[in-house]
């Protein structure tokens, strides 16, 4: 069975200029999760979607970054413009549905610079 | 919010040596997951404790879910130089869902 999957796995860009992220989940699972890792941290919940619905985006910069889960499948977040602050590793999660009990799978991230 | 602290922050020890991580949190957990993550990769879900006195195993790992419900340790027994990598602690309160992350105990092991 695939992971999550999620694409570009590095992205280096200048600040100010937009940039997007992918993630299709594991097959099946309704429930999606877009992470924030900063070097030497954890990871924090940006937002979390259940199928199509964004049910938690209260972590989520809204003034400069958007998510979206069109089809309740794949997923993109988007950045614009972006800061220098923003250079971070982008992490994509799912899991099945029942999230007080169940696995969150992560996908491989994407390394994001900006210059 | 809730906070996580883990310990140590780092660990540099020899092939074959047992070793101890640990997570503190301010307030009351229900679940307590342990992660290990590798250079370049998400998080890889090792162990899942969701009962206060839960002791738990997988292969050579062992973890506690603490009686307090506000800690929890991860042993590995007899390191490998693969264990290498940063591994985090995660708790999830009451009926939030969301996962709260220590900031990852980073471990070396020397051949």
């Amino acid at each position: 069975e695939a992971g999550v999957v999620q694409s570009p796995r590095y992205k280096i860009i200048e600040k100010k200029q937009p940039v997007a992220f992918w993630c299709n989940p594991i097959s099946g699972h309704n429930t999606l999760y877009w992470y924030l890792q900063n070097l030497g941290q954890g990871p924090e919940l940006l937002i979390r979607y259940e199928n199509e619905e964004a049910v938690d985006d209260s972590q989520l910069p809204k003034d400069r970054f958007s998510a979206e889960r069109l089809k309740g499948v794949d997923s993109t977040l988007k950045i614009q413009p972006a800061e220098l602050g923003d250079s971070a590793v982008y992490l994509c999660a799912s899991s099945p549905g029942d999230y007080i009990t169940d696995t969150q799978y992560f996908g491989p991230g994407t390394r994001l610079t900006v210059l | 919010g809730q906070q996580l602290n883990q310990s140590p922050q780092s660990m540099f020890i020899q092939e074959g040596e047992d070793v101890s991580m640990n997570c503190t949190s301010s307030s009351i957990f229900n679940t307590w997951l342990w992660y290990k993550q590798d250079p370049g990769e998400g998080p890889v879900l090792l162990i899942a404790l969701y009962k206060a006195g839960e002791l738990t195993s997988n292969g050579r790992l062992t973890a506690q879910f603490g009686i307090t419900r506000k800690d929890s340790f991860l042993n590995i027994s007899a390191s490998i130089p693969s264990d290498v990598g940063i591994y985090f602690c995660a708790g999830r309160g009451g009926s939030n869902y969301k996962l709260t992350f220590g900031k990852g105990t980073l471990l070396t092991v020397n051949p």
